[in-house]
């Protein structure tokens, strides 16, 4: 299986700061990874595919790169409605994997 | 816009089986792409349990892939899931989605007698 590791596991930010989120896969995935934000009690939202590519709705102010094996997500300002847990999920093989989190608290 | 619905019991018996449909709605589900479980245990990150095309192909979990099933049903346009001997640890919030963008809402099923 490939592992997804992602870092931090928590990070605290507050308003306007800029964030980075990181996923590391255990071989190459070329560009398929892709990132979901999820709130207490709500299903995951899909935020990037193909690693770079934003889903239709999502705030300009994220943004996704990388390829290979190491990978980010950046919120370049964060709003009051960013805060949630970030996760990045490989869909290069079988099974998909998804990383552990990244929950994204209030400074 | 596609929309996925999740439906089943909350509760199952331990050593009973789990089954969950997937109701799909503003697409058909023969359409070329790929239906997919995922779990969330409280508290807990995310799970991939599998998916399903519509021509019945399938790829599972191998930590999971004993006990699952997935199916499709053309004639209701959704797909369902089966997990067998289930015990406390398959309690869990279910989705069904599409890999990398649509999501259900998430039904929780509770393992427990």
């Amino acid at each position: 299986d490939i592992q997804v590791t992602q870092s931090p596991s928590s990070v605290s930010a507050s308003v306007g700061d800029r964030v980075t989120i990181t996923c590391r896969a255990s071989q190459g995935i070329s560009v398929y990874l892709a990132w979901f934000q999820q709130k207490p009690g709500k299903a995951p939202k899909s935020l990037i595919y193909a690693a770079s590519h934003l889903h239709s709705g999502v705030p300009s102010r994220f943004s996704g790169s990388g390829s290979g094996t190491d990978f980010t997500l950046t919120i370049s300002s964060l709003q009051p409605e960013d805060f949630a847990t970030y996760y990045c999920q490989q869909y290069d093989d079988y099974p998909r994997t998804f990383g552990q989190g990244t929950k994204l608290e209030i400074k | 816009q596609l929309h996925l619905q999740e439906s089943g019991p909350g509760l199952v018996n331990p050593s009973g089986t789990l089954s969950l449909t997937c109701g799909v709605s503003g697409a058909s589900i023969s359409t070329s792409r790929w239906w997919s479980w995922v779990r969330q245990p409280p508290g807990k990150g995310l799970e991939w349990i599998g998916e399903i095309f519509h021509t019945g192909s399938t790829h599972y979990n191998p930590s999971l892939k004993s006990r699952v099933t997935l199916s499709v049903d053309k004639s209701k346009n959704h797909f369902s899931l089966m997990l067998t001997s289930v015990t406390a640890a398959d309690t869990a919030v279910y989705y069904c989605a599409t890999p990398t963008d649509y999501w259900g809402q998430g039904t929780l099923v509770t393992v427990s007698s």
